[in-house]
C-alpha cells in the first residue's frame, strides 16, 4: 500500500541537541511538506519541497533544517536554535497538479527533556 | 497571500442535531478549499474538497460544505451528528497553482453529547 511513513512516533530532545525526524513516501509525489501542530494553532508550515535538491522556507522555518536528496525522503532536523521544539510534527505530500489533496503521515510527538 | 479563519474553536452539539462548522478564507488566487478531520490519536483524513466545480460539495460520513464566493465562506455541515463525529476539523485553502502551499485554519473541536 502506498503512503507516508514518519518515524519515530515519539522523540525526546535534550538541551542543545539536534534531532532528526524521518519522513518517507512511496506515492511518487513531487511535493513534500513539514507542518508543526500546536494546540489551538492549527498546522503551520515549516519547510516544503517541490523537487529533489530544492526546498523553501515556510512560515516558521527558524530553528529547523531539511534536505531533499531523494524524491521519497524529506527529513526534518530540529536544531538547538529552536527554543520551543515541543510539538506534534506532521509530514505531508501531494502531486504537483493543482487541486491535489495532501496525504499525511501519522506524526511525531517531540518533547524536550 | 491567503488566510483561513475558523470562526469557532469549539462547537458542542447533541447527538442527532445538526452540525455547523464555520470557515472564512481569503486568497489572491482562485483557491481550492478542503476540510480535513483529525480523530484523537489518528492521522488527518480528507472529508471533502471544492475545486471550482459544483458549489455544494458532498463528502464522506454525511458531511457537506457550500462554497460562497460572495461571502468568502466554506462552512461545513451535517444534518445529524453522530458520536463518532467528535474530532478536530480543519479548513484548508490551497491556491490553484502547482504544488501550492496550503494554509490551515486553527481548527474547530467538535464535541458530541449523548
Amino acid at each position: 500500500d502506498g503512503g507516508i511513513t514518519q518515524s519515530p512516533k515519539y522523540l525526546f530532545r535534550k538541551e542543545g541537541q539536534n534531532v532528526t525526524l524521518s519522513c518517507e513516501q512511496n506515492l511518487n509525489h513531487d511535493a513534500m511538506y513539514w507542518y508543526r501542530q500546536d494546540p489551538g494553532q492549527g498546522l503551520r508550515l515549516i519547510y516544503y519541497s517541490q523537487i529533489v535538491n530544492d526546498f523553501q522556507k515556510g512560515d516558521i522555518a527558524e530553528g529547523y533544517s531539511v534536505s531533499r536528496e531523494k524524491k521519497e525522503s524529506f527529513p526534518l532536523t530540529v536544531t538547538s536554535a529552536q527554543k520551543n521544539p515541543t510539538a506534534f510534527y506532521l509530514c505531508a505530500s501531494r502531486g504537483l497538479a493543482p487541486n491535489e489533496k495532501l496525504f499525511f503521515g501519522s506524526g511525531t510527538q517531540l518533547s524536550v527533556l | 497571500a491567503q488566510s483561513v479563519t475558523q470562526l469557532d474553536s469549539h462547537v458542542s452539539v447533541s447527538e442527532g442535531t445538526p452540525v455547523l462548522l464555520r470557515c472564512n478564507y481569503s486568497s489572491s488566487y482562485s483557491p481550492s478549499l478542503f476540510w480535513y478531520v483529525q480523530h484523537p490519536n489518528k492521522g488527518l483524513q480528507l472529508l471533502l474538497k471544492y475545486t471550482s466545480a459544483a458549489t455544494l460539495v458532498k463528502g464522506i460520513n454525511g458531511f457537506e460544505a457550500e462554497f460562497k464566493k460572495s461571502e468568502t465562506s466554506f462552512h461545513l455541515t451535517k444534518p445529524s451528528a453522530h458520536m463518532s463525529d467528535a474530532a478536530e476539523y480543519f479548513c484548508v485553502v490551497t491556491p490553484n497553482t502547482n504544488a501550492g502551499k496550503s494554509t490551515f485554519g486553527d481548527g474547530t473541536t467538535l464535541t458530541v453529547k449523548p
